[in-house]
């Protein structure tokens, strides 16, 4: 069974400014996926960035990027130039990749996230 | 294009009751999962439907069930209430079950 830990229940940032969300995960597959989603107040789940994990290039999409280190099972999310609108909670989540199988979704704790302006 | 909806936004029911909450996937998905998330906590996997055919469960008791119509929507089940089921649930639909999932608002169920 796959298993998604993120060990930093909050973090706080300044607007403007880089932080890092850790994230590791356990799983005996080769070929999986892995995600970050946000859920600000409003409880939506968003999709922020997605990465396969036979890709060795780090996913970047606008001011989010990962590192992804498949060899230590870590992905990590930064966020460059912090915004108040990136204020909300953070999941990592892990999916398995073969098609046709049952392909959920699992999530860890999450992170808190607040940009203070 | 419309997102994932889901119905209803809130519900306070009893324990004892059963509750069926409702999900229609983004046009042309066909995928749809459902995932329960109690306060503070990650979602969990209940269930993931894929043509109409169940996909995959998670660890949740038979009270719990769901189905996909030949539409793509879907409804969530639940039987004799606990005030353990209070939570948000959670939809989500993909073009195929190993896409991505993009997630409806959720349902805030309260068990009184």
């Amino acid at each position: 069974a796959q298993t998604v830990t993120q060990s930093q229940p909050e973090m706080s940032v300044q607007e403007a400014e880089t932080v890092t969300l850790s994230c590791t995960y356990d799983t005996s597959e080769n070929n999986y996926y892995l995600f970050w989603y946000k859920q600000p107040p409003s409880r939506q789940m968003i999709l922020v960035i997605r990465q396969e994990a036979y890709k060795q290039q780090n996913a970047t999409e606008n001011r989010f990027s990962v590192n992804f280190q498949k060899a230590a099972k870590s992905f990590s999310l930064k966020i460059s130039d912090s915004q108040l609108g990136d204020t909300a909670m953070y999941f990592c989540a892990f999916m398995g990749s073969f098609t046709g199988a049952n392909s959920k979704l699992t999530f860890g704790k999450g992170i808190t996230l607040s940009v203070r302006p | 294009d419309a997102g994932v909806t889901q119905s209803p936004t809130h519900l306070i029911k009893t324990r004892g009751q059963h509750v069926t909450l409702r999900c229609s996937p983004i046009s042309g998905h066909k995928s749809v999962s459902w995932y329960q998330q109690v306060l503070g906590q990650g979602p969990q996997f209940i269930f993931q439907y894929y043509e109409k055919e169940e996909r995959g469960r998670g660890n949740f008791p038979d009270r719990f069930s769901a189905r996909q119509f030949p539409n793509y929507s879907s409804e969530l089940n639940v039987n004799a209430l606990l005030l353990g089921d209070s939570a948000l649930y959670l939809c989500a639909s993909s073009l195929e079950s190993n896409q991505p999932q993009h997630f409806g608002d959720g349902t805030r169920l309260s068990i009184l």
